[in-house]
């Protein structure tokens, strides 16, 4: 089955500064990569997502980008927030429609 | 609007006890899906279905099972509640037909003493 590895698993840095958080996944065949910001003591939701036939997608201050060679995805965070603190989850969709997810960044931002 | 629920939101039982947890959904997905969060361990899937009728296991599926009789409904149950299924559960839900987000209800927390 699908094997998703996500890093860092926390990370922090100063308001304003970019943050970047990693994954890797195993099934070649995997072709959609959502990403998922959870706050505490909340649902996971999407806040962007990927297709395998695009390379990069922007929403604002968020890019995702993908390497389908390589295996990987990335997150990117520009000029960071408060309330960008959370819980970033990334993930994969194989076979059958199942999403498997990596395990999760904490994600600090210092005033 | 359409939205996914999940009931109850907090649950405290007892090691050996059968136990329920209930997921509405309103999005007339087809794709039904439950997870259990913990920390270190991110989102496992523990059984999900495609379908009235269908279901299937998932990474962590022992101790539990579900059952699928309309499109809106998929509740989880434990059969004999372990201390070690203490826990976030969320249940999840997308369309079959794409785009393949997963929407998530608020999560139950679980406590098995």
């Amino acid at each position: 089955g699908e094997n998703v590895e996500q890093h860092p698993s926390t990370l922090s840095v100063q308001e304003g500064d970019s943050a970047v958080i990693k994954c890797t996944y195993s099934d070649s065949a995997s072709n959609y990569f959502p990403w998922y910001k959870q706050e505490l003591g909340k649902r996971p939701q999407l806040i962007i997502d990927i297709r395998s036939n695009v390379g990069e997608k922007k929403d604002q201050r968020i890019a995702v980008t993908l390497n389908k060679t390589a295996k990987h995805f990335s997150l990117h965070i520009t000029e960071t927030q408060p309330e960008d603190s959370a819980v970033y989850f990334c993930a994969a969709l194989g076979g059958y429609q199942k999403v498997t997810f990596g395990t999760g960044t904490k994600l600090q931002v210092i005033p | 609007d359409a939205e996914i629920t999940q009931s109850p939101r907090h649950k405290i039982t007892e090691t050996g006890r059968q136990v329920t947890l209930a997921c509405h959904q309103t999005w007339n997905h087809n794709n039904m899906f439950w997870y259990r969060q913990d920390l270190g361990h991110g989102l496992r899937l523990i059984h999900y279905s495609y379908g009235v009728q269908d279901t299937n296991k998932g990474e962590v599926s022992d101790g539990y099972s579900v059952s699928r009789s309309n499109t809106e409904d998929l509740p989880l149950t434990l059969e004999s509640a372990a201390s070690s299924q203490t826990s976030v559960y969320f249940c999840a839900s997308s369309s079959s037909e794409g785009p393949y987000e997963q929407y998530f209800g608020p999560g139950t927390r679980l406590t098995v003493t």
